[in-house]
């Protein structure tokens, strides 16, 4: 079975400063990995996805995260953020084929973006 | 085009009382979840249907029941309510199970139990 582990349950930043969200995966098998946005109130986002290719993967509002497969790691960056992007982050994975249906998530990192 | 509809918003219920959540998603989607999120737990899934007629259990399916009769519907039944089901719930879609990074989140509804 796969799990996801968020490092940080709460990272407060100063407007402009960058941010790194930290997710580490536990799967014996090959994964895709996803990160989602939460905003107060509502329902979840999907950021960004890593399927396959480049390890370097770009989403939307300027985030990007990195695939390592030898660190299992999927870590979420943005060089600059701002007030806007305070919310709840989750990583979430997928087994690769089979007939597992099932998306886990982390339990969540709560990015606040103080002035 | 609604995309995923979640209804109540809130409820508050009493030990032991049953309820419906409702799910309704316009996209002609065949995979439908639902999912409970607590806080410091993340989201953790409850049930999951790929089709309709066809639904199985995720992390935490015990106190929930769903059927699919439609594509468009995937109600969430809980049987005797308990304090531990006090939680937010969300209903989540997409256009098939492989398509999992497509998943289309509803608004959420937020169930007490006392």
């Amino acid at each position: 079975a796969q799990s996801v582990t968020q490092l940080d349950s709460q990272v407060p930043v100063f407007e402009e400063a960058p941010v790194e969200l930290r997710c580490n995966y536990s799967s014996s098998v090959s994964v895709y990995l996803f990160w989602y946005v939460q905003y107060p109130n509502q329902g979840l986002q999907l950021l960004l996805k890593y399927l396959s290719g480049s390890t370097l993967v770009k989403g939307i509002n300027g985030f990007e995260a990195e695939f390592n497969k030898s660190q299992t790691s999927f870590h979420l960056r943005k060089p600059s953020v701002h007030i806007s992007d305070t919310a709840e982050y989750f990583c979430a994975v997928m087994i690769m084929g089979g007939s597992n249906y099932k998306l886990t998530f982390g339990k969540g990192t709560l990015l606040t973006v103080n002035p | 085009n609604a995309g995923v509809t979640q209804t109540p918003k809130f409820q508050v219920l009493k030990t032991g009382q049953s309820m419906t959540l409702q799910c309704a998603q316009d996209m002609n989607h065949e995979y439908m979840s639902w999912y409970r999120q607590d806080p410091g737990m993340g989201l953790r899934l409850i049930h999951y249907s790929v089709g309709a007629g066809i639904t199985d259990q995720g992390e935490v399916p015990n106190g929930y029941n769903v059927s699919r009769s439609t594509t468009e519907d995937f109600p969430l039944r809980l049987l005797s309510a308990a304090p531990s089901q006090t939680s937010v719930y969300f209903c989540a879609s997409s256009y098939s199970w492989r398509e999992h990074e497509k998943l289309f989140f509803g608004s959420g509804t937020q169930l007490s139990v006392l």
